[in-house]
């Protein structure tokens, strides 16, 4: 199976940058997603990294480490609507369906 | 496009009862799926389908039943409601072939089972 991690709860000033961790256990994938999910709300997709590296778009990028089996989300001049859940997840081999972490709540502060 | 539509909103049921919660969308996608989160928790996979006629079990299928009978609509079954099935329910689809592997999630149904 498949099995990942994140921190339960990061917070952060507006202005600064936060980095979400997700690190993963898995026989095999195509890649790891990154999602947002304000409360109460649908889940909007981010990011995606089928390959190691950084993937940049807007004030948010993501890393892939395979080889550290582990990933991170990248959030520059936060901004209060920033405060959010994020949720990584893996994109299984089979069928392409995809696992989630449990997601971390990012809170902004003034 | 209307996107990933689901009804309804909310939903209270006594244990017991069945009940259809409705998907659609409107963007030709081929994978659609259905997930279940619980409060503080992520989205774990219920049921799923590459394409209509298609449908397999993700981690939690027991108490749901799925059919895809046409590429826009991905209904699921709630059989026998018992109260562990209160939970948020969202539906999602995707283009199969997409570099990205971009989900697009609807807005939910909030299932209260008594």
């Amino acid at each position: 199976g498949q099995s990942l991690e994140q921190p339960s709860e990061v917070t952060a000033v507006e202005g600064a940058i936060v980095q979400i961790n997700c690190t993963y256990q898995t026989s095999g994938f195509y890649g790891l997603s990154w999602y947002q999910q304000h409360d109460g709300g649908a889940p909007t997709f981010l990011s995606y990294n089928a390959l190691d590296g950084l993937e940049e778009t807007g004030r948010f990028s993501s890393f892939l480490s395979r080889s550290d089996s582990y990933g991170y989300l990248l959030l520059q001049e936060l901004q209060m609507k920033d405060s959010a859940s994020y949720f990584c997840a893996l994109q299984n081999t089979n069928a392409g369906k995809s696992t989630f972490g449990d997601g971390t709540t990012l809170t902004v502060k003034p | 496009n209307a996107g990933v539509t689901q009804t309804p909103k909310f939903q209270v049921l006594k244990t017991g009862q069945s009940m259809t919660l409705q998907c659609a969308q409107d963007m030709n996608h081929e994978y659609m799926s259905w997930y279940r989160q619980d409060p503080g928790m992520g989205l774990r996979l219920i049921h799923y389908s590459v394409g209509a006629g298609i449908t397999d079990q993700g981690e939690v299928p027991n108490g749901y039943n799925v059919s895809r009978s046409t590429t826009e609509d991905f209904p699921l079954r709630l059989l026998s409601a018992a109260p562990s099935q209160t939970s948020v329910y969202f539906c999602a689809s995707k283009r199969l072939a997409e570099s990205t592997d971009t989900q697009y999630f609807g807005p939910g149904t909030r299932l209260t089972v008594l």
